[in-house]
């Protein structure tokens, strides 16, 4: 069963960077994710698609401070020179044959 | 450029079937590769996928939600439709739909419309 997992929660202070991580179960390890960003209030929005072997495909005017990564079943999305308006939900998403499968969900604070 | 706008009731009876209405624009649902899927979130909870829709109409459940849901669309009209049947409190959420790229992942996100569930 194709399952994603994040962590509930992550912080970081104004103009650092953060790292948040997705991680898929052992059996899909080699499997595309992509984030979505939640901020108070609105709908999701697609940030990028993060590939196994790390190369990336960005959402329309995704700015260059959104990066994604890869090493082995956990796939990254990379926020630097954090703004206030990030401050969001993030969430990953996978599919597979005839399945699509969201995580939980990282809430990230700026500090 | 891609848009998408859900419409449909606000507040529905317990046991009542919710029908939601996703209109599309910036593509053809006609168009080899499109898809147009629904995903819902709870109050204060995470996202949930629950069908998808493609051009060719195939379609694809939640295995959980499966019995419950009724995924079509109206090429001419430019519209996806979900049913969802015997509507519960547990039902309650903000209902997104969003178009599919042909590789799979959602690319695009409607504004999500708020569903209540209550007698």
């Amino acid at each position: 069963q194709l399952v994603v997992t994040q962590s509930p929660s992550a912080s970081a202070s104004l103009g650092a960077s953060v790292k948040l991580t997705c991680t898929l179960d052992s059996g899909h390890s080699t499997y595309a994710i992509a984030w979505h960003q939640q901020q108070p209030g609105k709908g999701p929005r697609y940030l990028m698609k993060v590939n196994n072997d790390g190369s990336h495909t960005k959402g329309d005017g995704i700015p260059d401070r959104f990066s994604g990564s890869s090493s082995g079943a956990e796939r990254y999305l990379t926020i630097s020179r954090l703004q206030s308006e990030d401050e969001a939900d993030y969430y990953c998403q996978s599919w597979g044959t005839g399945i699509w499968v969201f995580g939980g969900g990282t809430k990230l604070t700026v500090l | 450029q891609v848009t998408l706008k859900e419409s449909g009731p606000t507040l529905v009876k317990p046991t009542q079937t919710l029908t939601l209405t996703c209109t599309v624009s910036g593509f053809s649902l006609s168009t080899t590769g499109e898809g147009v899927g629904w995903i819902r979130q709870p109050p204060g909870e995470a996202l949930e996928w629950l069908a998808i829709i493609y051009w060719n109409d195939g379609k694809r459940h939640s295995p959980s939600l499966k019995t419950r849901l009724t995924i079509t669309k109206d090429t001419s009209k430019d519209q996806v439709v979900l049913s969802i049947s015997n509507m519960d409190a547990e039902d309650t959420a903000t209902y997104y739909c969003a178009h599919v790229n042909s590789s799979g992942w959602f690319d695009y996100w409607g504004p999500g419309t708020l569903v209540t569930v209550s007698s």
